[in-house]
């Protein structure tokens, strides 16, 4: 159990584009869900908290209106990368909370921007 | 505020000697603590986790931690390496507390095993 999807897996767009990504607990319900971003041979910084039906927690740093958010269910999040640019390109990976004290990762996205 | 200092950026071990990945903690109250394993171009996968109660913990793998807290450490452990284990390794705490359940990560080790 505690299965976490993430679609696309990898996607490459323009700049001036907008990217979105969602996040799937597929055999839980997420009290909560984690956003956060990669940089090649880095550490995962995290980039917003989110529970549903409440607007996200953004971490100092990270711009609310180019990393939408939306918790729409207990089962999906979705980030977006609005009006993306090459500095945009990362691993976006998110991790879900059934209520205990572990989290449960997602594959990654791998966005590029061209 | 709780922090995490993984010793060691790369690690690299002969196949079927020990693996030893160290971890320690800053942390105003106990915390929890987790090893997660990362693959290549993938996300990040729970190996072992401490909370409460017998300070060895066992995880996947073969992989297990001992928590430590007069040295406020929680090193990582296999006895014999296998191919199969080089991979990103990244050590995780969280503050009970903390009604959000963020984590703090350390920056990861990667492991290699040669032949």
């Amino acid at each position: 159990g505690a299965v976490v999807s993430q679609h696309p897996s990898r996607v490459i767009c323009k700049s001036g584009t907008s990217v979105k990504i969602e996040c799937r607990s597929l055999d839980f319900q997420a009290t909560t869900m984690f956003w956060y971003r990669q940089f090649p041979k880095q550490s995962l910084m995290l980039m917003a908290t989110s529970n549903e039906g409440s607007k996200a927690t953004y971490e100092q740093g990270v711009e609310k209106d180019k990393f939408l958010i939306n918790h729409a269910s207990l089962t999906l999040s979705t980030l977006t990368v609005t009006s993306a640019h090459p500095e945009d390109s990362s691993f976006y990976i998110c991790s879900a909370n059934r209520g205990g004290e572990t989290q449960y990762f997602g594959p990654g996205t791998r966005l590029l921007v061209l | 505020a709780q922090s995490v200092t993984q010793l060691g950026s790369h690690v690299s071990v002969s196949e079927g000697a020990l693996v030893l990945l160290r971890c320690n903690y800053s942390s105003s109250v106990p915390p929890y603590l987790f090893w997660y394993v990362q693959y290549p171009n993938q996300g990040l996968q729970l190996l072992l986790k401490y909370t409460t109660g017998a300070t060895l913990v066992k995880g996947i793998n073969g992989f297990e931690a001992e928590f430590k807290k007069s040295e406020t450490s929680f090193h990582l452990t296999k006895p014999s390496a296998h191919m199969s284990d080089a991979a990103e390794y990244f050590c995780a705490v969280r503050t009970p507390t903390d009604s959000w359940g963020k984590f703090q990560f350390g920056a990861g080790t990667q492991v290699v095993v040669t032949p």
